[in-house]
């Protein structure tokens, strides 16, 4: 069974830093893109970021949001993805999603998240 | 950056169908998917590359893609389905890639 449990949310002032984890079982993490997700109380989803598989060159994309203060990771030996997030502002907080992204091409790429974690909660206040 | 535009809510009586849209230019170049969010709850794929079903996703959802607007149908309505949806694409036609979602439509069951 595919598991995602992310960990590390939790109440951080304006201009920390913050960094979360999602641990992941019941696959083969390494063949897979990892993607981060937010919503922020009462709003839509916002995607955050984005880490390919290494066969795929573990590269990153960013939403321009956070592009820069913002950093995710893999550690394919754990099988786990972290966010780091820096500078923290009042409008990151949200309830955070880890995926896990498939990818499909006909003709061009796309991708798709086709299991997600139940999520952590991240409160930027002072 | 590529935009997706979806209405607000739809409202639908139990056993009717239910069409949630998605428009965005040429979108039926894309392959769209499309999320479930109940309240509370993680959000659920149940539809990916148009119009393909996740296991574990009932035949009452389905999916198509032409032209400008794509759209996610829900056969014979149950009370179970009112949630948020979320239409989704992988836009590369920027300067860099990335995920984008349509708004989200509040799918009422009357």
């Amino acid at each position: 069974e595919v598991q995602l449990v992310e960990s590390g949310g939790g109440l951080v002032q304006p201009g920390r830093s913050l960094r979360l984890s999602c641990t992941a079982s019941g696959f083969t993490f390494g063949d897979y893109a990892m993607s981060w997700f937010r919503q922020a109380p009462g709003k839509g989803l916002e995607w955050v970021g984005f880490i390919r598989s290494k066969a795929y060159g573990g590269t990153t994309e960013y939403a321009a949001s956070v592009k820069g203060r913002f950093t995710i990771s893999r550690d394919d030996s754990k099988s786990i993805a972290y966010l780091q997030m820096n500078s923290l502002k009042t409008e990151d907080t949200a309830v955070y999603y880890c995926t896990r992204g498939r990818i499909t091409i006909f003709g061009v790429v796309t991708y798709y998240f086709d299991y997600w974690g139940q999520g952590t909660l991240v409160t930027v206040s002072s | 950056s590529y935009v997706l535009t979806q209405p607000p809510s739809v409202s639908v009586a139990p056993g009717q169908t239910a069409r949630i849209t998605c428009g965005g230019n040429n979108i039926g170049s894309k392959s769209v998917h499309w999320y479930q969010q109940k309240p509370g709850q993680a959000p659920v794929l149940v539809v990916y590359d148009d119009s393909d079903r996740p296991s574990g996703i009932p035949e009452r959802f389905s999916g198509s893609n032409s032209g400008n607007t794509a759209t996610l149908t829900i056969s014979r309505v149950e009370a179970g389905d009112e949630a948020d949806y979320y239409c989704q694409v992988w836009d590369s036609s920027s300067d860099h890639s990335g995920v984008v979602f349509g708004g989200g439509t509040k799918l009422t069951v009357l």
